[in-house]
Parts: structure tokens; C-alpha cells; sequence
């Protein structure tokens, strides 16, 4: 148990579904990261949460909607996915570090494998 | 921007014997941390060894241990006295802070196979 749970593990949808992925912590942290990974391609951060903030936004399509509530709990809506969205989407979460801090890994859940028919 | 490469998609190594995994990465920073981590078949993305920049020591975490080599902006890991549990993807890491949060970049990956 890495104290970072994702739900649900597998879900398959069409392309004009609209679903969420949940990502929930119970570490206390305050950072919060959604990775996708699709074969044969790097892991590649989508959107990173700092304090409840979003900070960093890879360019990421609008049909993928991050929400974070809280600093336990972490979104992404799905709405209108074409097939090659088809991946696992990890999430990870962090301490709030400064420069220096040494507990600074991010811990990181099961993922959920998503596949968009 | 900074760029992470790994070189080797796949490795084998007999169960025992001990294995390198090369990366190189690229940035302009002059401190900063790299990772490896372990993604076994659970898919559990796992910690493995880390390294902050400014120290000259290579750091080791019981069987592993890495070659930091600063100047060649290299960061190899070696599993020394392979185990089968060892069969994973390895992924080479640098991070950078955003606002007290991490941006991590990942290398492409270095799928290990362990023969019995």
C-alpha cells in the first residue's frame, strides 16, 4: 500500500463518453501530479498541483479536465477522447519541499489503464 | 528544456550476475536531483535510488547503486547480484521544482528481463 489509490483501475470508453478518474491520497501532501503512459513513449507529466493550484499545464488537450478539491484528492474528466488517448494515467503526490529538502519523492498509485474504443 | 535518455530499451541479465542501465540527461542547471525509478508488471511506479547533484558520492541503496559522472551528464545504475524480483522497467528521472512541487522528466525506459 503506497497510500496513493486510484479509481477505477480499467475503464473502457467511447469516444463521446464523459467519465473521471479519481486519485486520492492519504500522506499529506500537497502536491499532486497526473503522468500519462503510452507504449513505447516516455512517462509525461500532464498537469502538476501545488497547494490546491494548478502550476503546470503540458499543453495538454482541453478534453482532459484536471480538478483538485483538496490537497487529498485529485481529477481528471474525460470528455470526447479519440483513440489514441489510450493509456495508463498515473497519479503521484509529493511534500511541498524547498530546493534543498530531501523528502522530496513522489509516491506514485496503480494507475488506471484506460482505453478508448 | 531538460531532456532524459535512455539508450537501452531492453537488458537481460542472468539471476545473480550484475547489470548496468545507462542514461544520460541534458540540462544548464548546475544543482539538481535525479531518480531511477522501478515499474515492475503491478505497474506500481517505485522509488529506487536517487542522487542530488551536488554531491560528489555516488549514491547506494543496498544492491543498487548509481554512476554519476556530473560533466558527462551521465547516470547509470548498477543491480549488483541480480535478483528475479529485479524484472521491471527502469526509468531514469530529473527533477526540477515548480512552486515547491516537483516536475519530474522521464527517460524512455529500460525494460529489464532476469533469466533463472
Amino acid at each position: 500500500e503506497t497510500g496513493v489509490t486510484q479509481t477505477p483501475r480499467h475503464l473502457v470508453m467511447g469516444m463521446t463518453n464523459k467519465k473521471s478518474l479519481k486519485c486520492e491520497q492519504h500522506l499529506g501532501h500537497n502536491a499532486m501530479y497526473w503522468y500519462k503512459q503510452s507504449a513505447k513513449k516516455p512517462l509525461e507529466l500532464m498537469f502538476v498541483y501545488s497547494l490546491e493550484e494548478r502550476v503546470e499545464n503540458n499543453s495538454v488537450p482541453s478534453r482532459f479536465s484536471p480538478e483538485c478539491p483538496n490537497s487529498s484528492h485529485l481529477f481528471l474528466h474525460l470528455h470526447t477522447l479519440q483513440p489514441e488517448d489510450s493509456a495508463l494515467y498515473l497519479c503521484a503526490s509529493s511534500p511541498q519541499v524547498a530546493i534543498w529538502d530531501r523528502d522530496y519523492e513522489q509516491y506514485f498509485g496503480p494507475g488506471t489503464r484506460l482505453t478508448v474504443t | 528544456a531538460q531532456t532524459v535518455t535512455q539508450s537501452q530499451p531492453e537488458m537481460s541479465v542472468q539471476e545473480a550476475e550484475t547489470v548496468t542501465l545507462s542514461c544520460t540527461y541534458d540540462t544548464s542547471e548546475s544543482d539538481y536531483y535525479l531518480f531511477w525509478y522501478k515499474q515492475p508488471p503491478s505497474r506500481q511506479m517505485i522509488l529506487v535510488i536517487r542522487q542530488e547533484a551536488y554531491k560528489q558520492q555516488n549514491a547506494t541503496e543496498n544492491r543498487f547503486s548509481v554512476n554519476f559522472q556530473k560533466a558527462a551528464k551521465s547516470f547509470s545504475l548498477k543491480i549488483s547480484d541480480s535478483q528475479l524480483g529485479d524484472a521491471a522497467m527502469y526509468f531514469c528521472a530529473y527533477r526540477r521544482l515548480i512552486q515547491g512541487a516537483q516536475k519530474l522528466v522521464f527517460g524512455q525506459g529500460t525494460r529489464l528481463t532476469i533469466n533463472p
